[in-house]
């Protein structure tokens, strides 16, 4: 089955800790997003990435990092430095359509991971 | 710059009843538009989408939606609701080029028995 993966489903995490969530989709999307969800706030845009190795940051990257080493793989680490981490983090991604660039190119609808719910304790 | 609109927070029918959830969008280019549902504690579904060709887009679920460049609306439509159908919906928004979506904050809509 094609999908998007997040685990863990639910994590707790002491504050001052740094902790990793993961997202890994085997649909060959070339673009893969980190959101956020806050009750009432909708989707906020931490980080995306268009290609291996390059991400651009969101609206709200301070106190977040990410990698994209390989396509399928876009883990998402939420740092010490992030003031108010508890929330609900969504992965998704997306294909380009071909002939296009990928900075600027066109791409398909964003297809959604399960979600990790993230608590500081 | 884009933008999302989505008036009201909650919006409550009564089983059986039309579904309306409306979404206004400013966009200096030409846009796509998406309507997204979330279940509690699940990610979000693509219900439909608007990518330039007919105005009346038809999705799952007997969701529909009309993209109106006059009024820079896309509201979503279904005839007869359906219990399974309380859920939080989500408008977006992205330009032809580029990557990114800028999403709505959400209607959270109840069905009532």
């Amino acid at each position: 089955d094609g999908g998007i993966t997040q685990s863990p489903k639910y994590l707790f995490r002491k504050e001052g800790q740094n902790v990793t969530l993961s997202c890994e989709q085997n649909l060959n999307h070339d673009a893969m997003y980190w959101y956020r969800q806050d009750p009432g706030q909708g989707l906020r845009l931490i980080y995306y990435s268009q290609i291996v190795n390059d991400f651009q940051k969101g609206d709200i990257a301070e106190g977040y990092s990410v990698s994209r080493e390989k396509k399928e793989s876009f883990p998402l680490t939420v740092t010490s430095a992030q003031k108010n981490p508890t929330a609900f983090y969504l992965c998704a991604s997306s294909m380009r359509k071909r002939g296009t660039g990928y900075r600027e190119g066109s791409y398909n609808e964003q297809f959604f991971g399960p979600g990790t719910r993230l608590t500081v304790l | 710059a884009q933008s999302v609109t989505q008036l009201g927070s909650h919006v409550s029918v009564s089983e059986g009843a039309l579904v309306l959830l409306r979404c206004n969008y400013s966009s200096s280019v030409p846009p796509y538009l998406f309507w997204y549902v979330q279940y509690p504690n699940q990610g979000l579904q693509l219900l439909l989408k608007y990518t330039s060709a007919a105005t009346l887009v038809k999705g799952i679920n007997g969701f529909e939606a009309e993209f109106k460049k006059s009024e820079t609306s896309f509201h979503l439509t279904k005839p007869s609701a359906h219990m399974s159908d309380a859920a939080e919906y989500f408008c977006a928004v992205s330009k032809t080029s580029g990557s990114r979506l800028t999403f709505g904050e959400g209607t959270q809509l109840t069905v009532n028995p």
